[in-house]
């Protein structure tokens, strides 16, 4: 389940189950979006992104979902893996070409073989 | 292709010692990055260079930070003097139009400062 924790909300989820990392982003201006994955002692790294102009995009065991009405970003990975453990951030960027991500909250993910 | 380096990773100095972090960006990507990452929160941009200028410093604090990249490849920051609340870890980043703009991040700088 979800549970907010003293910095970090965490998801704990067993192995092979689906799991969704929720957002909540705060400028409207905003056109593009990112989730990134962040394992201890490590810089983020990329996973998915996708424009103000669509509402859901897939890749590999990841879908990212975007509601513009509500402000709201939603990551879910499927049949989460051990290795899939982390710290997962969204950002948000006024356009892709500038640059200027703002980080949201991080949120744990904790995949439990 | 190597990716972004940062060194050195680790660094612990006492209160109001002068600190430097270096960031070799992936090879012709012209834009540079340096954020801040404090415990359990997301990285927050500190300076952005386009090539050798620095386009975006607002979040940089001048009075005690600074950064340069001198030939548009290499960057170093730099704080002087440190204080207790600029423990954190420090990432540099880098992107390039060629890639789609998307910024590729090193595995940053943990700074305690004591």
């Amino acid at each position: 389940g979800e549970s907010v924790g003293l910095h970090l909300p965490t998801l704990s989820v067993q192995e092979g189950d689906n799991s969704i990392i929720n957002c909540a982003y705060s400028n409207s201006a905003s056109d593009y979006f990112i989730w990134y994955k962040q394992e201890s002692g490590k810089g983020p790294q990329f996973i998915i992104d996708i424009r103000s102009n669509m509402d859901k995009r897939q890749g590999q065991r990841v879908t990212v979902l975007l509601n513009k009405t509500v402000k709201h970003l939603s990551l879910q990975i499927a049949a989460t893996q051990p290795g899939d453990s982390a710290v997962y951030f969204c950002a948000e960027n006024p356009s892709r070409r500038y640059s200027t991500l703002t980080f949201g909250k991080g949120t744990m993910l904790l995949v439990s073989p | 292709e190597a990716g972004v380096v940062q060194s050195p990773r680790y660094k612990i100095i006492e209160k109001k010692q002068p600190v430097a972090f270096w960031c070799n960006p992936i090879s012709g990507h012209n834009t540079l990055y340096w954020y801040r990452q404090n415990l359990g929160q997301g990285p927050e941009l500190l300076i952005r260079y386009e090539n050798e200028e620095a386009v975006d410093d607002s979040q940089l604090p001048k009075d005690r930070f600074s950064a340069e990249r001198l030939k548009g490849v290499d960057s170093t920051l730099k704080i002087q003097p440190a204080e207790l609340g600029d423990s954190a870890v420090y990432l540099c980043a880098s992107s390039s139009r060629d890639y789609n703009y998307e910024q590729y991040f090193g595995p940053g700088t943990r700074l305690t400062v004591t």
